[in-house]
């Protein structure tokens, strides 16, 4: 299973843009990069997921180097209701195991 | 479509009690799944299951165990419990092949006196 590194936490102030990246050096071929936001006493719910380049949906966007590596999750214009944990995971089509790490505590001020 | 329903949300227990935590989907989904969240440790895989009849253990299986009869129900048995399963536990259901999307539910406070 490839193994995500991320950063423990990070501070931000309202409108600004937010990347959060995520390490995934041993990351297979066939394997989707997934995000999850998690609000406290909430089960995590899907951000956004991808393979490579670039994906964009109404929440984020989601950017993938050509290597893969690494991904950075990018929200527009963060608001204090961002305030949440957000997971990274690698997985594959194969129907293993999903592995949530610890995630990014993202914190939102005014 | 209720989605995925966990009950009880709150429950407390006594060292050596017994209890199931409930998980039912409405969605038709084959993949579902056990995870416990404890603070500072990110959500960790208890059992999974990729359809009536087959589970299998994830990252810490022990002191749980889990069965799939139905393609709707995946219940959670503690058989004995312990201080250390006090946990928040978070069922999770998904169409099929792990990068489908995952649908959790609202989790089961558990403590474990």
């Amino acid at each position: 299973l490839a193994k995500t590194t991320q950063p423990i936490s990070m501070d931000s102030y309202e409108g600004q843009e937010v990347n959060i990246t995520c390490s995934h050096n041993n990351i297979a071929t066939n394997d989707y990069i997934t995000w999850y936001q998690q609000f406290p006493s909430q089960g995590p719910r899907f951000i956004i997921q991808g393979y490579k380049t670039k994906v964009t949906n109404e929440v984020a966007s989601l950017f993938i180097p050509a290597d893969r590596k690494s991904s950075t999750l990018s929200l527009p214009r963060v608001s204090l209701s961002d305030t949440a944990v957000y997971y990274c995971l690698v997985d594959n089509q194969a129907g293993t195991a999903l592995i949530f790490g610890k995630g990014t505590t993202l914190s939102v001020s005014s | 479509n209720a989605g995925v329903t966990q009950t009880p949300k709150f429950q407390v227990l006594k060292t050596g009690q017994s209890m199931t935590l409930q998980c039912a989907q409405d969605m038709n989904h084959e993949y579902m799944s056990w995870y416990r969240q404890d603070p500072g440790m990110g959500l960790r895989l208890i059992h999974y299951s990729v359809g009536a009849g087959i589970t299998d253990q994830g990252e810490v299986p022990n002191g749980y165990n889990v069965s799939r009869s139905t393609t709707e129900d995946f219940p959670l048995r503690l058989l004995s419990a312990a201080p250390s399963q006090t946990s928040v536990y978070f069922c999770a259901s998904s169409l099929g092949l792990l990068h489908d999307i995952q649908y959790f539910g609202a989790g089961t406070r558990l403590s474990v006196l």
